[in-house]
């Protein structure tokens, strides 16, 4: 089975510039999940779809970073424009549904300059 | 709301000894979901172990258990007969089943000494 796949895995850019980043879940799993994870940080949700509906965005700087999940399926996370602190790695994640097993992907390492 | 404390921000033990990874927990959610995923240097996020709030009996995995005390909000796990590939970040987490959130601690870096 594979995995969740994310592009790009590294990004460098500098502030002020749009960055976007593309997760591609696993197979039939409804439930779709982006987290930033600063270095040395627990992860935290950025925003969460089910099927192509957003559930929770409430973490979400919604001034600059925006997502969507369209047809359900892949999903991309867009910054617009980045700043020095948001310089954290990207994971995407993924679940059959809303109480089964997050399996996640490699993540995208964003640095900003 | 959910908060997770993991008040051991590294701990070390010794090949094919046993360490106990501290976490507490704080949740709103009348049924919820408790896990340990482990994070290696540059490798992506795995499960290790899962915890059903509702189940009393603690969650076993090979050499991976759990000791779980639902009225003290604890949720330690244990590492038995630690190896090299042990070595990594574990994250202590909880999750609602209302809409799968999980909210994660802050860490643990385990070493594991040859």
């Amino acid at each position: 089975e594979a995995g969740v796949a994310q592009s790009p895995r590294y990004k460098i850019i500098e502030k002020r510039q749009s960055v976007a980043f593309w997760c591609n879940p696993i197979s039939g799993h409804a439930t779709l999940y982006w987290y930033q994870q600063i270095l040395g940080q627990g992860p935290k949700l950025l925003i969460q779809f089910q099927n192509n509906g957003v559930v929770d965005d409430s973490q979400l700087p919604k001034d600059r970073f925006s997502a969507e999940r369209l047809k359900g399926v892949d999903s991309t996370l867009k910054i617009q424009p980045a700043k020095l602190e948001d310089s954290a790695v990207y994971l995407c994640a993924s679940s059959l549904d809303l109480v089964n097993e997050q399996f996640f992907g490699p993540g995208t390492r964003l640095t900003v300059l | 709301a959910q908060t997770v404390t993991q008040s051991q921000p590294e701990m070390s033990v010794q090949e094919a000894e046993t360490v106990t990874l501290s976490c507490t927990y704080d949740t709103s959610e009348s049924d919820y979901y408790l896990f340990w995923y482990k994070q290696p240097p540059s490798r992506q996020m795995i499960l290790v172990i899962r915890q059903e709030a509702y189940k009393q009996q603690n969650a076993t995995e090979n050499r991976f258990s759990v000791n779980f005390q639902k009225a003290a909000k604890s949720f330690s796990l244990k590492i038995s007969d630690s190896q090299l590939g042990d070595a990594a970040m574990y994250f202590c987490t909880s999750g609602g089943t209302s809409y799968g959130k999980l909210t994660f601690g802050q860490g643990t870096i385990l070493t594991v000494h040859p």
